[in-house]
């Protein structure tokens, strides 16, 4: 079946130019995440959503970064006045979610490679 | 603060060797422990998880990964390497509101 997909697969910016970057789930799942990857550097939680609902978004970098999900599927992390250390690989995940929780291992898409100029 | 160490940036190991790919964690409660590697040019993979039960666990590819809750670690190993192995290995620890915390990844190199 169809795995995680995330789209652009690269996007280069210019300084203070919003960016928008988009997943698509497994289909089923019902937890969905998303990380980012420096270079040289593991990946850092930005943000997690089970259904709809993110109840945790103290891992977003700063009030630049915000994230939805509509209809418990595709998701879209948004990057406004986009800045040069923002810089980075924004990785997108899914698991089955619900009350298994940590449990269940994630399903991880390709990734967007965004460059802010 | 939960946390998740890799030691060594780098292990470098001949083909056909033992190999150990080195995790300690620091977390409140429960650990639930995993395994993923990174392939060049593709998305991470999981490899193994430890929720509970028996400490020694065994995921794909071969490798299995051992729990230590007194030295709070939970390293990677396999008995044989391939060159195949090569890649990037993360380990990362599930948390509370399923908040992961992931290791600064470790590169596997394996010489034929």
């Amino acid at each position: 079946g169809a795995g995680v997909s995330q789209s652009p697969s690269n996007k280069v910016t210019e300084k203070g130019k919003d960016v928008e970057l988009r997943c698509d789930p497994i289909s089923g799942h019902t937890a969905l995440y998303w990380y980012r990857q420096s270079l040289g550097q593991g990946l850092e939680f930005l943000i997690y959503f089970q259904g709809n609902s993110a109840p945790d978004k103290s891992g977003l970098p700063s009030d630049r970064f915000s994230a939805e999900r509509t209809g418990g599927s595709v998701s879209t992390l948004t990057i406004q006045r986009t800045q040069q250390e923002d810089s980075a690989v924004y990785l997108c995940a899914s698991s089955l979610g619900g009350g298994a929780g940590p449990y269940n291992e994630q399903f991880f898409g390709p990734g967007t490679r965004l460059t802010v100029l | 603060a939960q946390s998740v160490a890799q030691p060594e940036d780098q292990v470098n190991v001949a083909e056909g060797n033992p190999l150990t790919v080195k995790c300690t964690y620091s977390v409140s409660g429960n650990p639930y422990l995993f395994w993923y590697v990174q392939y060049p040019n593709r998305g991470l993979q999981f490899l193994l998880k430890y929720i509970t039960g028996d400490n020694l666990v065994k995921g794909s590819y071969g490798f299995e990964a051992e729990f230590n809750k007194s030295q709070t670690s939970f390293h990677l190993k396999k008995p044989s390497a391939l060159v195949s192995d090569s890649a990037l290995y993360f380990c990362a620890v599930g948390y509370n509101f399923n908040k992961f915390y992931f290791g600064s990844g470790t590169k596997l190199n394996v010489k034929p």
